[in-house]
């Protein structure tokens, strides 16, 4: 009973392909979030929905759509992948888009684009 | 299972005295450790790390204390500034998994 869980937890595939990253949480939390660790252990926003509207929608490329089809869900679609995509990829959720702590993170999945 | 755990949602401080943010995990396999900062509104953002084959690292106002025996690690910060006024996640990683516990909020008071 895993409070937020993404699928896969590694995902290897080839330039050009399209993937997806599914997170969904069972905390009957109102807000989701995508982040993006990058090499240097950075965790960068990518996006954020709230009740299945987007709030949060920073500079990522447009090959990057998120998609919630409930509040419980938010699923992350890649098109046209490219080597600098490899990442670690979070899902995580809130209480309410004002809460700035009890975030709960997923575990992570690492994605490597050869 | 929270294999990550910050008990203290939240903690405050006055203005020059020190900071003392605590960490606990479970999973024997984490060998890295990291401290994360989050100002409202935007993402967290890398603070300091520590690796299970030290005990201590400093980065100026900022010192990782790690005591694998107890699992158990905790972030300094001396002195306090009121910019230091955020949300800090602690993460724990190894095996290939890395867990984030759910923060602490510390305001510092001028």
């Amino acid at each position: 009973d895993t409070a937020v869980s993404q699928t896969p937890k590694y995902l290897v595939t080839q330039m050009g392909n399209d993937k997806s990253i599914k997170c969904e949480q069972n905390l009957g939390h109102d807000t989701m979030y995508w982040y993006k660790q990058d090499s240097k252990k950075f965790l960068k926003i990518m996006f954020s929905y709230n009740n299945k509207e987007l709030i949060i929608n920073e500079t990522v490329p447009n090959r990057f759509s998120p998609k919630s089809p409930d509040k419980a869900h938010l699923n992350l679609h890649i098109n046209s992948l490219e080597l600098g995509d490899s990442a670690v990829y979070f899902c995580a959720s809130s209480q309410s888009y004002q809460d700035n702590y009890g975030y709960t993170f997923g575990s992570g999945t690492r994605l490597t684009v050869v | 299972d929270q294999q990550v755990k910050q008990n203290s949602p939240s903690l405050s401080v006055q203005e020059g005295r020190i900071s003392i943010l605590n960490c606990d995990y479970t999973n024997s396999m984490f060998d890295y450790f990291l401290w994360y900062k989050k100002y409202p509104a935007e993402g967290p953002t890398f603070l300091i790390s520590i690796s299970s084959i030290k005990d201590k690292n400093e980065d100026g106002r900022f010192t990782v204390f790690l005591n694998k025996s107890a699992k158990h690690l905790s972030l300094h910060i001396v002195p306090s500034q009121p910019g230091d006024s955020a949300v800090y996640f602690c993460a724990a990683s190894g095996g290939g998994d890395m867990r984030f516990g759910a923060g602490t909020r510390l305001t510092v008071k001028p």
